[in-house]
């Protein structure tokens, strides 16, 4: 139990174009998602919280308007990388807390390799 | 504000050797521990956590980790590791109150070389 996936596994696109990445919860409902970036040989970076039915709250240094996020149902969050550029291709992981085993247990996706031409 | 330093970026060790990965936390307020352990181009997979109780925390793959309250650390044990053991390791700490969601702090992450 308890498996989230994320969808693409992988994208290249060229600069200036957007891309969405989806985060679902496949067997439990998931009120609150968080969107993390790693970038090589480095740790994960929590980018923002993502509670459904509300805006996101993003973490300092994080541009709101370059990386929207949308979380529409209890089960499934986007992130979308607006006019991407190099300096964005990175490793995106999300994840999903679900209240079971301790209100902090979260599960990760197994992740998203954004490549900007 | 809440913090991680995870003291090894890189153990290399001998298979069926015992292995310590060290994990040190700064904050103010109770808090959450947890081991993850990722292999690459993959996400992150809960080891073990302690959120109270006993100090000595059991987790998968004959890990164990060990709170100690006095010394904020959160070392992780494995008795005897294999090649498959070869991955990077993060420490996360979290920390109660509704507000904060769940949010998750990690440190810099270890990378544990298993070899032959």
């Amino acid at each position: 139990g308890a498996v989230v996936s994320q969808h693409p596994s992988w994208v290249i696109c060229k600069s200036g174009t957007s891309v969405k990445i989806e985060c679902r919860s496949l067997d439990f409902q998931a009120t609150t998602m968080f969107w993390y970036r790693q970038f090589p040989k480095q740790s994960l970076m929590l980018m923002a919280t993502s509670n459904e039915g509300s805006k996101a709250t993003y973490e300092q240094g994080v541009e709101k308007d370059k990386f929207l996020i949308n979380h529409a149902s209890l089960t499934l969050s986007t992130l979308t990388v607006t006019s991407a550029h190099p300096e964005d291709s990175s490793f995106y992981i999300c994840s999903a807390n679900t209240g079971r085993g301790g209100w902090n247990t979260q599960y990760f996706g197994p992740g998203t390799r954004l490549t900007v031409l | 504000a809440q913090s991680v330093t995870q003291l090894d970026s890189q153990v290399p060790v001998f298979e069926e050797a015992p292995v310590e990965l060290r994990c040190n936390y700064s904050s103010s307020v109770s808090v959450y521990l947890f081991w993850y352990v990722q292999y690459p181009n993959q996400g992150l997979q809960l080891l073990l956590k302690y959120l109270s109780g006993s100090t000595l925390v059991k987790g998968i793959n004959g890990f164990e980790a060990e709170f100690n309250k006095s010394q904020t650390s959160f070392h992780l044990r494995k008795p005897s590791v294999h090649i498959s053991d070869t991955a990077e390791y993060f420490c996360a700490v979290s920390w109660p109150g509704r507000n904060q969601g769940g949010k998750l702090i990690f440190g810099q992450g270890t990378e544990l070389s298993v070899k032959p």
